[in-house]
């Protein structure tokens, strides 16, 4: 079964550097998510993106974060200069037909700021 | 706004025992509802959704969910626990009117004994 892949597992930055989470949706998905996870809370939306651009973020999508989708398969999420309070598993999801189907989710990328 | 609620945060049952976790929601409009499982350091696995159609829907691993529309729940059951399904369940709804989010509820840790 196709899988959303995401890299690395684990990234350890210090506060104030930037960050890329990778991720590679499954290949005939047309929308991509990411969400967040601190350790403790409840999984919450971040972004999608649809058709190159944004569709929809939340109010934790301020502007250290953007998305892009640099080529045919990749989706990143940008983190231009990491806080403390950054720290939480990151996944990324895609589904093929937006919130009219059900996502399928990486296995995360635990982020860690020192 | 939208809102999912999980009452239950731990919930331990003994193997072979038959399993109800609860999901209740909060929505102005007519919800998609999905049930995703996450073992420790995994991604979040897609256990079964509703859409419309029959209320009790079948899912992975012989879970089942049923969707009261008067109650506003969509409960999770499975007949018979294994030690394997011991994993935290995170109960989600969207809706084509508030965009391509989806809204989780905080989880149930099911912790299974033998």
């Amino acid at each position: 079964e196709p899988e959303v892949t995401q890299t690395p597992s684990h990234q350890v930055t210090q506060m104030g550097q930037e960050v890329i989470l990778r991720c590679v949706p499954i290949s005939n998905h047309l929308y991509f998510y990411w969400y967040r996870q601190i350790l403790g809370q409840k999984v919450e939306f971040l972004v999608s993106f649809y058709n190159n651009e944004i569709s929809e973020k939340s109010e934790i999508f301020d502007d250290q974060f953007s998305v892009e989708r640099p080529d045919g398969s990749n989706f990143t999420l940008k983190i231009r200069s990491t806080k403390l309070e950054d720290s939480a598993m990151y996944f990324c999801a895609s589904s093929d037909q937006g919130s009219n189907s059900p996502l399928h989710f990486g296995n995360g990328t635990r982020l860690t700021v020192t | 706004a939208q809102s999912v609620t999980q009452p239950d945060i731990h919930i331990t049952v003994s193997e072979g025992a038959s399993l109800e976790l609860r999901c209740n929601y909060s929505y102005g409009a007519t919800p998609y509802l999905f049930w995703y499982v996450q073992s420790p350091g995994q991604g979040l696995q897609l256990l079964l959704k509703y859409f419309s159609g029959d209320t009790l829907v079948q899912g992975i691993k012989g879970f089942e969910a049923e969707f009261k529309r008067s109650q506003s729940s969509f409960n999770l059951r499975k007949p018979s626990v294994h030690w394997s399904d011991a994993a935290e369940y995170f109960c989600a709804v969207g809706a084509a009117e508030y965009g391509n989010k989806l809204v989780f509820g905080a989880g149930t840790i099911l912790r299974v004994k033998s």
